[in-house]
């Protein structure tokens, strides 16, 4: 199952309301996950079940989306939200990533 | 706490093979399934595969079918991955990560440090 991204690349500001999409090319239910990466880090899964939020991650990050498209929403970005934003489809033990969005602060 | 604690960085010649652990701390190590994803420099994020610690089942991507093998030690609740006929395309991070839910391979919560394999003659 391949998962597109868009935009790959976003400039923004604090204080933006940023939506980044998720499309996979076959419906996979909500086994869905957003994961936020920052240089030199590992990942960190932000939401699951395409809308779940993990535990400790603040409530400006949500996701919403079943099927085949899914989005990532951070209303009022912060500088610490700098970073690329991967989704990652696991409707079976095929699991992929899409390409990854970068934002830019 | 859970963590997960990685094995140094490594450079291996082309064609051979390279062996990187995985320790997992702090959870019940055959609770969760446990995962290896690869990311190339500048590159995103591609899932090579897990185990199952409690039996030891393991199913792998399609890029690395033939060429991967991942083990888990409950003796030392330590995690393998091995990777042979080495190219410069495995040149790379590979992250160990364990599931989050009891049971489910859903969902890569706790995540290793990251270990850099640099393939160079």
């Amino acid at each position: 199952i391949q998962l597109t991204q868009s935009p790959s690349f976003l400039s923004t500001s604090v204080g933006d309301r940023v939506t980044i999409t998720c499309r996979a090319s076959q419906g996979i239910g909500s086994y869905l996950a957003w994961y936020q990466q920052k240089p030199g880090k590992a990942p960190r899964l932000l939401i699951y079940d395409a809308s779940t939020l993990q535990s400790g991650v603040p409530s400006r990050f949500s996701g919403s989306g079943s099927g085949t498209e899914f989005t990532l929403t951070i209303t009022s970005l912060q500088p610490e939200d700098l970073a690329t934003y991967y989704c990652q489809q696991l409707n079976s033990y095929s699991i992929s990533f899409g390409q990854g969005t970068r934002l830019e602060i | 706490e859970v963590q997960l604690v990685q094995s140094a960085s490594v450079v291996k010649n082309p064609g051979t093979t390279v062996k990187i652990s995985c320790k997992v701390s702090g959870s019940a190590f055959t609770a969760y399934y446990l995962h290896w994803v690869q990311q190339a420099p500048g590159k995103g994020l591609q899932w090579v595969g897990l185990v199952d610690p409690e039996d030891g089942q393991r199913m792998y991507a399609e890029n690395f079918q033939g060429r991967v093998t991942i083990t888990a030690d409950t003796s030392s609740d330590t995690a393998y991955m091995e990777l042979s006929s080495l190219g410069s395309e495995d040149t790379a991070v590979y992250f160990c990560a364990t599931a989050l839910s009891v049971r489910s391979f859903r969902y890569f919560r706790h995540w290793g440090q990251g270990t850099l394999v640099t393939v160079s003659s």
